[in-house]
């Protein structure tokens, strides 16, 4: 069993939607990372949190780290936000990712 | 600073050759990642150094691969007698590690293809 499990493994919405994924962790974490690739592999650290709950522009991040669950939300969807977004939890020395879910916005 | 470097971006090779990769971490990072990703999958820890000492190691990083940071700085990655299985996308990482939780910067990542 993966330790970070992400869902769900593809998603599709229309331009404007609410976006939620989620991204769960059997394991201690001293950090839970968001991170998006684009095709070309290219990938870009979104948020990095332990607690809480953190916002950037149209992204919201929230761990709740008695329950090991992590979401990742986005507001008011673009075509642009296409993309592979990965959970990543970080501990000690080392990261476990998630095998990403792959999100679609279409026009 | 441009950010993490990695050089080739795509290599394609026939399966018995060698390959090195090289990375370029942000320049003040002291820990340096290695990750293997394949189409459809996460990235899949290789290894990770503190400056230049290598700290640990997956077991997926078989004895055909060897990665050095001989000065702290740049690192490579080596994969000697490569085969197919080997065709993946090798990634960098770096970051500053300050107490706990250090955001992690990602290179652009090395494409292999073993033909």
């Amino acid at each position: 069993k993966n330790e970070v499990e992400q869902s769900p493994q593809n998603l599709t919405a229309q331009e404007g939607e609410f976006i939620t994924i989620n991204c769960s962790y059997s394991v201690g974490i001293s950090a839970l990372h968001w991170l998006q690739q684009h095709p070309g592999g290219g990938i870009v650290s979104l948020f990095m949190l332990s607690s809480g709950k953190k916002k950037h522009g149209r992204l919201i991040a929230t761990i709740n780290i008695q329950e090991k669950h992590s979401s990742l939300h986005i507001t008011a969807s673009h075509p642009r936000d296409s993309a592979v977004y990965i959970c990543a939890a970080g501990f000690n020395n080392d990261m476990r990712f998630g095998a990403g879910t792959r999100l679609t916005v279409k026009p | 600073d441009t950010g993490v470097s990695q050089d080739p971006r795509h290599k394609i090779t026939k399966r018995g050759q060698n390959v090195t990769f090289r990375c370029d971490p942000i320049s003040e990072h002291n820990r340096l990642y290695w990750y293997r990703q394949t189409l459809g999958q996460g990235p899949e820890f290789l290894t990770y150094f503190q400056n230049e000492a290598q700290l640990e190691k997956s077991r997926l990083l078989s004895d055909r691969f060897s990665a050095e940071r001989p000065k702290g700085s740049f690192s490579t990655l080596e994969i000697q007698r490569t085969e197919q299985g080997d065709s993946a996308m090798y990634l960098c990482a770096s970051s500053l590690v300050q107490g706990s939780g250090n955001t992690i910067y990602f290179g652009e990542g090395s494409w292999l293809t073993v033909v």
